[in-house]
């Protein structure tokens, strides 16, 4: 199994201001993933972040709006920037194990 | 990209019944999961279903897998206000070596006590 934490567990933030949320996991990981949860939606995966490469990102999904960081197997950091209210959503990171993924509770963002 | 579909897309339903999700796509999958997701947590997995006509038990929870594998059932039997949540189903991909998970659209069930 997998402990995921994630910070901050919500915040409410400007217009034009940017958020960045930590996910920290209890053992070392290869590849942790990025995913928005929009209002009473399904999961949707923004990039892969493998440790000391660029994270690669999905469709409609770019590195200017949302960086990421890997410093470590066992870090990542994910930033929403230039917020708009369109942003407001719930963020998850996880990691995996084999078959298995494992989640964070998530980072509830709402943009005013 | 592969879409799954879920239906429905919101249930509510009294204590006691009986329910049955369904998810579907035009894909083959070489296997296919399903996750439940309780408000103010990440999606927890249920189930990881591999075989064509494959049916498995969790409790009161039966999944099945279709026989083409472009398909799966969640049923619930006798709900209770603990199967309350946003029940997921997904589908694993290879993509650059390693595993990503794709989810279907969802589905919110209440059970009202």
């Amino acid at each position: 199994s997998a402990v995921i934490s994630q910070k901050p567990s919500r915040d409410i933030c400007q217009r034009g201001t940017s958020l960045t949320i930590q996910c920290q996991v209890d053992s070392q990981v290869t590849m942790m993933f990025w995913y928005r949860q929009q209002p009473g939606q399904s999961l949707t995966l923004i990039a892969t972040a493998n440790q000391g490469s660029e994270a690669t990102y999905e469709s409609g999904f770019v590195i200017d709006k949302f960086p990421i960081s890997r410093p470590n197997l066992t870090f990542s950091t994910l930033t929403v920037s230039n917020m708009s209210p369109e942003d407001s959503s719930i963020y998850l990171c996880s990691v995996d194990r084999g078959l298995r993924e494992f989640f964070g509770p998530g980072t509830r963002l709402t943009v005013l | 990209t592969q879409l799954l579909e879920q239906s429905p897309q919101f249930l509510s339903i009294q204590e006691g019944e009986n329910l049955t999700v369904y998810c579907n796509s035009s894909s083959v999958f070489s296997s296919l999961q399903w996750y439940r997701q309780e408000p103010g947590e990440g999606p927890v997995l249920l189930v990881t279903v591999v075989t064509g006509g494959e049916v498995k038990k969790l409790k009161r929870l039966t999944f099945q897998f279709g026989d083409a594998r472009k398909d799966s059932s969640l049923h619930i039997t006798a709900a209770q206000p603990g199967d309350t949540g946003l029940y997921l189903c997904a589908a694993l991909r290879n993509s650059g070596g390693y595993q990503k998970v794709t989810f279907g659209t969802g589905t919110k069930l209440q059970v009202i006590p």
